[in-house]
This record gives C-alpha cells, sequence and structure tokens, in this order.
C-alpha cells in the first residue's frame, strides 16, 4: 500500500500569509495526488486534483504541485476561511486510495 | 446543486451490524463511480471503499473486507454501505462523495457508534 505523509502537522500563520504544505508518497504516483480543505464540523472539499488542477469554484488563492513522489501546496495570502485542515489523498491505480494526516491551519 | 445526503448511522453494539444510505440528487448518479470515506471523532481521512458506475467492480480497504459491502441502487440514486462485525474502532463519521480517484461532491456525513 502507498503511505502519504504530510507535513507539517499543524501550522500557524496570520491573514495575508503564503503557507506551503508539503505531501510525500512512498512511491513514485505521477500526479495522482489531490488535496482536500475540511473546516471543523464540515465535510472535506477537493480543491485541487492531479496535483496543480484547481476545482471549479476554488479560489486561485489555492495552487499545487510536484509529481513523484513529492509535492506542495500553497496557498497564496491567507484569507480568515482557509483556516482549516488540508488533507493529500494519493490515487494511483485502483482504488482504495490513501490519505495524509492532515494539516491543521490555525490563525497565529 | 448536487446534494449527497447520508442516513442510516447510529449506535450499534459491538459485532452487531448497520447498513448505511445515501440519497444523491443534482447530478446524473448512474454515470459516476461513487465512494464511501469515514473519519474518526478527531482524526483524519480514512478511504472505505468505491463502486463503479453500473456495480460491476468494488473496491475496499484491506481493513474492511468481508466485513463492509459496498452496493448501488441507479434506479433509485441510492449508494448503501452495509456493515456487519462492527467493532470499537469502526466508530466514526462516514461520508460519500461522488468519484473514485478524487472525492468532487461529499455528503455532511452520518455517525456510527459502535459500543463495547
Amino acid at each position: 500500500d502507498i503511505q502519504m505523509t504530510q507535513s507539517p502537522s499543524s501550522l500557524s500563520a496570520s491573514v495575508g500569509d503564503r503557507v506551503t504544505i508539503s505531501c510525500q508518497a512512498s512511491q513514485d504516483i505521477s500526479t495522482y495526488l489531490n488535496w482536500y480543505q475540511q473546516i471543523p464540523g464540515k465535510a472535506p472539499k477537493l480543491l485541487i486534483y492531479d496535483a496543480s488542477n484547481l476545482q471549479a469554484g476554488v479560489p486561485s488563492r489555492f495552487g499545487g504541485s510536484g509529481s513523484g513522489t513529492d509535492f506542495t501546496f500553497t496557498i497564496n495570502s491567507l484569507q480568515p476561511e482557509d483556516f482549516a485542515t488540508y488533507f493529500c489523498q494519493e490515487s494511483d491505480n485502483a482504488p482504495p486510495y490513501t490519505f495524509g494526516q492532515g494539516t491543521k491551519l490555525e490563525i497565529k | 446543486e448536487v446534494h449527497l445526503v447520508e442516513s442510516g448511522g447510529g449506535l450499534v453494539q459491538r459485532g452487531g451490524s448497520l447498513r448505511l444510505s445515501c440519497a444523491a440528487s443534482g447530478f446524473t448518479f448512474s454515470s459516476y463511480w461513487m465512494s464511501w470515506v469515514r473519519q474518526a471523532p478527531g482524526k483524519g481521512l480514512e478511504w472505505v471503499g468505491s463502486i463503479k458506475e453500473d456495480g460491476s467492480e468494488k473496491y475496499y480497504v484491506d481493513a474492511m473486507k468481508g466485513r463492509f459491502t459496498i452496493s448501488r441502487d441507479n434506479a433509485k440514486n441510492s449508494l448503501y454501505l452495509q456493515m456487519n462485525s462492527l467493532r470499537a474502532e469502526d466508530t466514526a463519521v462516514y461520508y460519500c462523495a461522488s468519484g473514485a480517484s478524487y472525492l468532487f461532491n461529499w455528503g455532511q456525513g452520518t455517525l456510527v457508534t459502535v459500543s463495547s
């Protein structure tokens, strides 16, 4: 099974900051990597699919990059509504797929 | 507008069974893979399994194989998760979601609590 390692597990930042979250796969997954946002008490929401594609309706301050085993998720100019937990998820080959353990983004 | 509404959660004793349902609307249900994902209290997301558009292919995470069964009724725009031999560690919010490789719409979740 593919293992996904996210870092950091938590992060403090201020409104207007640029933040970066990393996700590492235990084997080459090409660009089959997705990112989700989860606000407390709510269902997750797809933000980025296939490493760098912005889901429809998602603000352009969110971005993703990477391929192979190393991936990066970036939020430019943090907004108050961005404070949430973010998960990466691999989608290489057939299901089931593995999520990273999550990164909790908190207000500094 | 897409809606996914889970139901059927609740309190069940260890070793018991429960059937979750997910009612879909606002999209052509029969054209999409569907999946179940769960989240234990205060924990991360865990893929449960996925089912192909016509139900001909199903995938499960190893820990749930043989205990959980995913099915769908395209005539009723509904997805199901039959859970047997429930364990305390199955306590979680269970979400249905559209898609498989990436999950582009999610329901609000239904809580399953397994008591010991």
